[in-house]
């Protein structure tokens, strides 16, 4: 089955700078990479997706990149805020996989210093 | 628009005892699955409900079941209760079936097995 790696497990950034959150994934089927953002005592909420058609997904101040040779792909957070401190989360699956649900990585923890 | 709603917010049981969990899915939304969100161990895929059928289930035991009924709505149960299925129960729901489609989550369930 799918297996997906994140780093950091950690991540401290002051406010205004950029955050990037790193995952690669193991099963070069998947083609269905989204981004969760959960802060605490909520579910996880929807932020971005990329399918493997792209390279590169912009919204605002978020963008996710893919590169599917390396099996890799990274959220990017520009410009950060007090408000996107929170647990963010990737995950992937296959199209007509729904066997195994999404597959998630570990998390991180994003942490914007004022 | 409505969100993914799931009831109850926080649930106390004492092992071997058995719990059911709730969830209702956005409105129109056919799909639903549920996802297993314990310490260190991140988000782990359950069970997947389309039309009224268990499409797949992750790698958990028997004693975790459920059904999904004629308004989509789902319900999750969980037999002869084990300590270290103490976790929050994520509930999630999509449009279309399949995990390669955006899937909106609900707030959870926490359980605690004494």
């Amino acid at each position: 089955g799918e297996n997906v790696e994140q780093h950091p497990s950690t991540l401290s950034v002051q406010e205004g700078d950029s955050a990037v959150i790193k995952c690669t994934y193991s099963d070069s089927a998947s083609n269905y990479f989204p981004w969760y953002k959960q802060e605490l005592g909520k579910g996880p909420q929807l932020i971005i997706d990329i399918r493997s058609n792209v390279g590169e997904k912009k919204d605002q101040r978020i963008a996710v990149t893919l590169n599917k040779t390396a099996k890799h792909f990274s959220l990017h957070i520009t410009e950060t805020q007090p408000e996107d401190s929170a647990v963010y989360f990737c995950a992937a699956s296959t199209e007509g996989g729904g066997a195994d649900g999404l597959t998630f990585g570990k998390g991180t923890h994003l942490i914007i210093q004022p | 628009e409505a969100g993914v709603t799931q009831s109850p917010t926080h649930l106390i049981k004492t092992r071997g005892q058995q719990a059911t969990l709730r969830c209702s899915p956005i409105s129109g939304h056919t799909s639903v699955y549920w996802y297993q969100q314990a310490l260190g161990l991140g988000l782990q895929f359950l069970l997947w409900y389309d039309e009224g059928e268990e499409r797949n289930r992750g790698n958990f035991p028997p004693r975790f079941s459920g059904r999904q009924f004629p308004n989509y709505s789902s319900e999750l149960n969980v037999n002869a209760l084990e300590l270290e299925d103490s976790a929050l129960y994520l509930c999630a729901s999509s449009l279309e079936p399949g995990s390669f489609y955006e899937q909106y989550f609900g707030p959870g369930t926490r359980l605690t097995v004494t």
